[in-house]
């Protein structure tokens, strides 16, 4: 069965911390994403990467660091310089110029 | 960066009645694409437009991509309580193969 997986899908965390998010993805797709999106609002991108070992900076990438050593996993950490890190997080991966495949999310609450 | 405007920002209708969402673009865009996020879910992809002029239907959806291609629109036709949700244009600069710009999305709320 194919498709994006996250987890967790709720995810607590306490002032300080870091946290790691997990996606991974059995479809091949060289190219993933992480987005957050806040409560009513849109996508913004955090960071992408079209390869293995390569990613680039998205829009709010300050904050956020990421690693892309396998071709299946995109693996998010929301550090503590993240002043305001209480979102749902989207991952997402896709082919060429395709559409993107997104994974349920996680939703993250700093306590 | 490169930005979007949806309009609008919400949407009311009784069922039955249609609905619409507008996506503009200041610059020319290489393709767009339209996703749906339902309440509490993730975005899931509907349609992608990349021929000037281009209209494309799903049933009681119809999308359509402008001739200079800055701007697109979906219609729903005699909405129905499925499909209640949030509508997000997200188009392609021509310079990406990757990178989508995300619109800010309209939500679809249809009154009791």
């Amino acid at each position: 069965d194919g498709g994006i997986t996250q987890s967790p899908k709720y995810l607590f965390r306490k002032e300080g911390q870091n946290v790691t998010l997990s996606c991974e993805q059995n479809l091949n797709h060289d190219a993933m994403y992480w987005y957050r999106q806040d409560p009513g609002q849109g996508l913004r991108l955090i960071y992408y990467s079209q390869i293995v070992n390569d990613f680039q900076k998205g829009d709010i990438a300050e904050g956020y660091s990421v690693s892309r050593e396998k071709k299946e996993s995109f693996p998010l950490t929301v550090t503590s310089a993240q002043k305001n890190p209480t979102a749902f997080y989207l991952c997402a991966s896709s082919p060429p110029s395709g559409q993107q495949f997104f994974g349920p999310g996680t939703r993250l609450t700093v306590l | 960066g490169q930005q979007v405007m949806q309009i609008p920002q919400y949407q009311h209708v009784q069922e039955g009645e249609d609905f619409t969402t507008y996506c503009n673009s200041s610059t020319t865009l290489s393709n767009i694409q339209w996703y749906k996020q339902r309440p509490g879910g993730h975005p899931v992809f509907l349609i992608q437009l990349v021929k000037s002029g281009e209209v494309k239907k799903q049933k009681r959806l119809t999308f359509q991509f402008g001739e200079a291609k800055k701007n697109s629109s979906l219609h729903i036709t005699a909405t129905q309580t499925t499909d209640v949700g949030t509508y997000f244009c997200a188009p392609r600069p021509p310079d990406s193969n990757y990178q989508l710009i995300w619109g800010a999305g309209t939500k679809l709320i249809i009154k009791p």
